[in-house]
């Protein structure tokens, strides 16, 4: 268990929904990481956020949206859902905003299903 | 753009025997730091090892060792006395720390099966 949280495991949706997931970092980890895995495009990095603000944004749709909040959670919010964007979405956390010697330590990841 | 190539989709392995993965990247960065992470059928991504560019010793992991060769942006893992928990999907993955973000840039993986 690397202590970070996500919510939901699943999620079953359709076409041109809008879902929510949720991650909490570990204790003490200011720094929270989106990443995306799908089976044609592997594991890409989404966006990272440190301590409340946005701190770098790598391939993510405008369809996509994230923020953290006071209490260091983070959520990513995928709306206009398409079939395309079904995939296992992971949650990282590490401890500096950046600090390159910082290890990220990946949640269960969420599967979103999108019929 | 960074880039890392993992050549070998799969590979089998019989436990208690030796086993390395490989990987390659690019870059033009003289400081970064690559990784190993494992997925096993659960889906976590836990990591493995970890490997400063600017160290000439290679990293050790109990039975896991990676040999680093920076010259030839080279980043082999190896495993040894595999066991049938060491099945799963290995991914290489890099940071480049003069980004000024450090987002994991991912391999597309090896995926190992250890047989009994």
């Amino acid at each position: 268990d690397s202590g970070v949280t996500q919510t939901p495991k699943h999620l079953i949706t359709a076409t041109g929904q809008r879902v929510t997931l949720r991650c909490s970092p570990r204790s003490g980890d200011l720094s929270v990481y989106w990443y995306q895995q799908s089976l044609d495009q592997g594991l890409q990095f989404l966006i990272q956020y440190y301590n409340g603000e946005e701190r770098a944004k790598g391939n993510i749709l405008e369809r996509f949206s994230a923020q953290q909040f006071p209490d260091l959670h983070s959520e990513l919010n995928l709306s206009s859902l398409e079939l395309g964007d079904s995939a296992l979405y992971f949650c990282a956390s590490s401890v500096g905003g950046g600090a390159i010697a910082d290890t990220q330590y990946f949640g269960p990841g969420t599967r979103l299903t999108v019929l | 753009a960074q880039t890392v190539t993992q050549s070998q989709p799969e590979m089998s392995v019989q436990e208690a025997e030796t086993v390395t993965l490989s990987c390659t990247y690019d870059t033009s960065e003289s400081n970064y730091y690559l990784f190993w992470y494992k997925q096993p059928p659960s889906r976590q991504m836990i990591l493995v090892i970890r490997q400063e560019a600017y160290k000439q010793q290679n990293a050790t992991e109990n039975r896991f060792s990676v040999n680093f060769q920076k010259a030839a942006k080279s980043f082999s893992l190896k495993i040894s006395d595999s066991q049938l928990g060491d099945t799963a999907m290995y991914f290489c993955a890099f940071i480049n720390s003069g980004a000024g973000s450090y987002q994991l840039t991912f391999g597309k993986g090896t995926k190992l099966s250890v047989i009994p």
